[in-house]
């Protein structure tokens, strides 16, 4: 693994399914963001990792959940998915939190019908 | 907390020429001003970035300026070329800890060949 990878790549889903998405990296960041973009809304944080351990709430969370029982992984859940759910989802990391560059995976490009 | 503004949201220049994307934000104690570089069906990557002890930074064609009085800041690219077409984003955070990156809304630049 070189960097910081998601699966899947693209995920058709139907509404009130349980989903998660993947991320991972191997750069040994502190800490681990997921955003979903939407167009004309750029990208917008949902839960955020300072470090292993610890998660806090990002600007729009509800129906998501997430965990950072390692430092390397930081899946996000999807309880019940809805069509509002439709969109692409980023993780991104860093190493010294929001004052670093972000690095940011390939994307996951879900679709809930 | 945080809100950050970004204009234009398309912008269309002639090949060569000069094109100029404006963001301005809320919190005083923001510190760190990341500009991030999206093509196509592709990642957001950091292409310059900013922190509030210097007024202007420069990469070659990229020059980023902020003005922490008005709260705005600027990403200036000179000489353009149909490679820098893509949607642009800028941020802004506080160093303070591990806080958390707000991000504009993007703008789509096209440079016409």
């Amino acid at each position: 693994i070189a960097g910081i990878t998601q699966a899947p790549t693209s995920q058709i889903l139907a509404a009130g399914r349980r989903m998660t998405l993947r991320c991972t990296q191997d750069m040994r960041h502190n800490a681990m963001y997921w955003y979903r973009q939407d167009l004309g809304l750029g990208l917008r944080l949902i839960h955020y990792s300072n470090t292993a351990g610890t998660t806090g709430k990002g600007e729009v969370p509800d129906g998501y959940s997430v965990s950072r029982a390692n430092t390397d992984d930081f899946p996000l859940t999807l309880a019940s998915a809805v069509p509002s759910q439709t969109s692409v989802y980023f993780c991104a990391s860093s190493d010294r939190g929001g004052s670093d560059t972000q690095y940011f995976g390939p994307g996951t490009r879900l679709t809930v019908l | 907390g945080e809100n950050v503004e970004q204009h234009p949201s398309t912008l269309s220049v002639q090949e060569g020429d000069s094109a100029v994307i404006k963001c301005t934000y809320s919190d005083s104690a923001s510190n760190y001003f990341p500009w991030y570089k999206q093509e196509l069906g592709k990642r957001p990557q950091l292409i310059i970035d900013i922190r509030s002890n210097v007024g202007e930074k420069k990469d070659q064609r990229i020059a980023v300026t902020l003005n922490k009085t008005a709260k705005h800041f600027s990403l200036h690219i000179t000489e353009t070329q149909p490679e820098d077409s893509a949607v642009y984003f800028c941020a802004a955070s506080n160093s303070g800890g591990y806080q958390k990156v707000t991000f504009g809304t993007g703008t789509k630049l096209q440079v016409i060949p």
